[in-house]
């Protein structure tokens, strides 16, 4: 069974512009999380999709949005980009809504502002 | 409420043991823990669900003392492959609020 999957895999940006990642979670599962990893904050979480409705989200400005399609591969978005959105974005899929069950990691996206 | 481990750093040599401690100050449903290498990926290791409960597989246990919002993660007789920065994820009683621990870098060495 393939894992989960993330494109791209890095990303140059300039402040201001705005930013759209993907991920594609591991056939059958329906739930998706969005984490922010910075070597200042560590792992954080973003938000989670489950039947492309979002059932949780984190601490983050409005900037940052997600959504879900049908066959539950997901899209987060970052809109008027900071400096400080540089990070590592992970996503993890599960088999069922909930943070409570395990989740499976992709590789993620390097996304850095300048 | 990002729940705080400890040691951030641990040297050991193989064979040795360690424990890594997560500690919350809010009412905890689950405790998840994950360990992640350089350049990788987080690997799902373990879920503790409320109730005391330990877990652990080959020479990897935990435990989740909800009462003291702790969990502890056990690692016995350590091999080299063990080495990489443990995460603890924390998921409030409150809610689907989930938080990772600051981290706790392991390295063993032969």
């Amino acid at each position: 069974k393939a894992g989960v999957t993330q494109t791209p895999r890095y990303l140059i940006k300039t402040r201001g512009q705005q930013v759209t990642l993907s991920c594609s979670p591991i056939s059958g599962h329906r739930s998706v999380s969005w984490y922010q990893q910075t070597p200042g904050q560590g792992l954080q979480f973003l938000f989670e999709y489950f039947s492309e409705t979002q059932r949780n989200k984190g601490n983050f400005p409005g900037r940052f949005s997600g959504r879900q399609f049908s066959n539950s591969r997901s899209e987060m978005n970052v809109s008027t980009l900071e400096l400080g959105d540089s990070a590592l974005y992970l996503c993890a899929s599960s088999l069922r809504q909930g943070i409570k069950y395990e989740q499976y990691f992709g590789p993620g996206t390097r996304l850095t502002v300048t | 409420q990002q729940p705080v481990q400890s040691p951030q750093a641990v040297i050991l040599r193989e064979g040795e043991d360690a424990v890594i401690n997560c500690s919350s100050s809010k009412a905890l449903y689950s405790v998840h823990w994950y360990r992640q290498k350089h350049g990788e990926a987080p690997i799902f290791l373990m879920i503790l669900l409320k109730g005391g409960e330990q877990k652990g597989h080959d020479k990897i246990s935990a435990s989740f003392n909800e009462k003291k919002q702790q969990s502890s993660l056990y690692l016995t007789a350590s091999q080299l492959s063990y080495s990489g920065t443990y995460f603890c994820g924390t998921e409030l009683d409150t809610g689907n609020q989930f938080y990772f621990g600051t981290g706790t870098s392991l390295t063993v060495i032969p």
